[in-house]
């Protein structure tokens, strides 16, 4: 079965800085993988995904993501914070044969620093 | 359209008592999700249907849990008896197209403290 890992809790960065959350899945293919944001006391919002073809992908808000099968990784990437970005990132990944269940990581908790 | 819509946003209630969230999924979806969010076990599946449909249920936690959507723009997950272990932000989701490859639309959630 596959799964997704996202090793970090909580992160912080400075206003303008650049930023990236790391995530890991397990899959034995290609899975379908996704990044959704979660602002306080919001449901999530789909930032990217990523099924096939060119390893960068492009979301919204500025966001993207590098594919990496070598490394089993899809981080997400931002060149410059600012302050409404603060939230909580989901990695989720799914698999052709999952049908419609998407596995999602713990998330990674985003403070921004004045 | 207003997107997915859940009431009550927030329910405050009292252990052994029972518990009915509503979700209204975005017009013309044809997937309905129901999710669960605590803090320990994250973001979990807990049945998604298909056209009205339960497509898969193995995530329901207990018999205590109950789903089910009438027509396709209302669904409930009913918790009978409530305990303060169900205490969780619950997210209903709606989507187009068959598969995993489409985007998932999630409500503002219902937020349920069992006391």
């Amino acid at each position: 079965a596959q799964s997704v890992t996202q090793p970090d809790i909580h992160i912080t960065v400075s206003e303008g800085a650049s930023l990236e959350l790391r995530c890991n899945y397990s899959y034995g293919a290609t899975p379908y993988l996704f990044w959704y944001v979660q602002s306080p006391g919001q449901g999530l919002q789909l930032l990217l995904k990523y099924f096939s073809g060119d390893t960068l992908v492009q979301g919204i808000k500025g966001f993207e993501a590098e594919f990496k099968r070598s490394q089993s990784s899809f981080n997400l990437r931002k060149p410059s914070v600012h302050w409404s970005d603060a939230a909580e990132y989901f990695c989720a990944v799914g698999t052709p044969s999952s049908a419609s269940k998407i596995i999602f990581g713990s998330g990674t908790r985003l403070s921004i620093r004045p | 359209d207003a997107g997915v819509i859940q009431s009550p946003r927030h329910e405050v209630t009292e252990m052994g008592q029972e518990v009915t969230l509503r979700c209204k999924p975005i017009s013309g979806h044809d997937y309905l999700f129901w999710y669960r969010q605590t803090m320990m076990r994250g973001l979990e599946l807990l049945i998604y249907f298909n056209n009205n449909v339960p497509i898969d249920d193995s995530g329901m936690p207990e018999d205590r849990f109950s789903a089910k959507m009438p027509n396709a723009s209302f669904s409930t997950l009913k918790i009978q008896p409530s305990e303060p272990r169900d205490s969780a932000v619950y997210f209903c989701a709606s989507s187009f197209l068959a598969g995993v490859s489409d985007e998932q639309f999630f409500g503002p959630g219902t937020r349920l403290t069992v006391l």
